[in-house]
């Protein structure tokens, strides 16, 4: 069964520093999400792609994170600098795009940041 | 804006009970209604969805049914199992001009005890 792979699934850095999280979603899809999860909460939304194209980018704080998807296929979303208040798990997903709000999303395993 | 509202954890059960976890939602159009399922040290399945008013979702002995005029979409199980350990989210999608990012709840730990 088609997977969306994440790596890495665990990162230390101290604040300041710069960070990079990289996803693959399943093969074919051309919506890919980013999401953020801070501890005890539910996922919230930080960035969506259709193909290479930003479609809602307007929760992603601009002043430090950056997302890409240069080919529309995998992703990069990176931090410079990291706050201590990062420290969250950062999801991907990926869906076909093609049925709208009744679509499935499919998150990948996460990665965890902790910002020391 | 859209918000969804589930009730707090954890939740602790016995191995056979029954279960209901509640979600209540606010939206601006017609959404679509998701539960998903969260293991120990894992990413976030789908349980299960509903995607119009009355539609019953339901996946591994669990349903939910889409209740528009009460806004909710509450999760139940006739017999809980201890491997049904874990954390439930309750989601919409209310999107249009393809912006479809799914908003969560802050989800419900559920802990069964044999």
């Amino acid at each position: 069964e088609a997977e969306v792979a994440q790596s890495p699934r665990y990162k230390i850095t101290e604040k300041s520093q710069a960070v990079a999280f990289w996803c693959d979603p399943i093969s074919g899809h051309a919506t890919l999400y980013w999401y953020r999860q801070i501890l005890g909460q539910g996922p919230e939304l930080l960035v969506q792609f259709q193909d290479e194209s930003v479609v809602d980018d307007s929760q992603l704080p601009k002043d430090r994170f950056s997302a890409e998807r240069l080919k529309g296929v995998d992703s990069t979303l990176k931090i410079q600098p990291a706050e201590l208040g990062d420290s969250a798990m950062y999801l991907c997903a990926s869906s076909s795009g093609e049925g709208g709000t009744q679509e499935t999303q499919y998150f990948g395993p996460g990665t965890r940041l902790l910002v020391l | 804006g859209n918000s969804v509202t589930q009730m707090e954890g954890p939740v602790t059960l016995s191995e056979e009970a029954f279960l209901t976890i509640n979600c209540t939602y606010t939206a601006t159009g017609y959404p679509s209604l998701f539960w998903y399922v969260q293991y120990p040290g894992e990413g976030l399945q789908l349980l299960l969805k509903a995607t119009k008013a009355d539609d019953k979702g339901s996946n591994k002995g669990f349903e939910a049914t889409y209740r528009k005029e009460t806004t909710s979409f509450h999760l139940e199980k006739g017999s809980v199992q201890v491997s049904d350990s874990a954390v439930y989210f309750c989601a919409l999608n209310d999107s249009g001009g393809g912006a479809d990012g799914l908003t969560f709840g802050k989800g419900t730990h559920l802990i069964i005890q044999p």
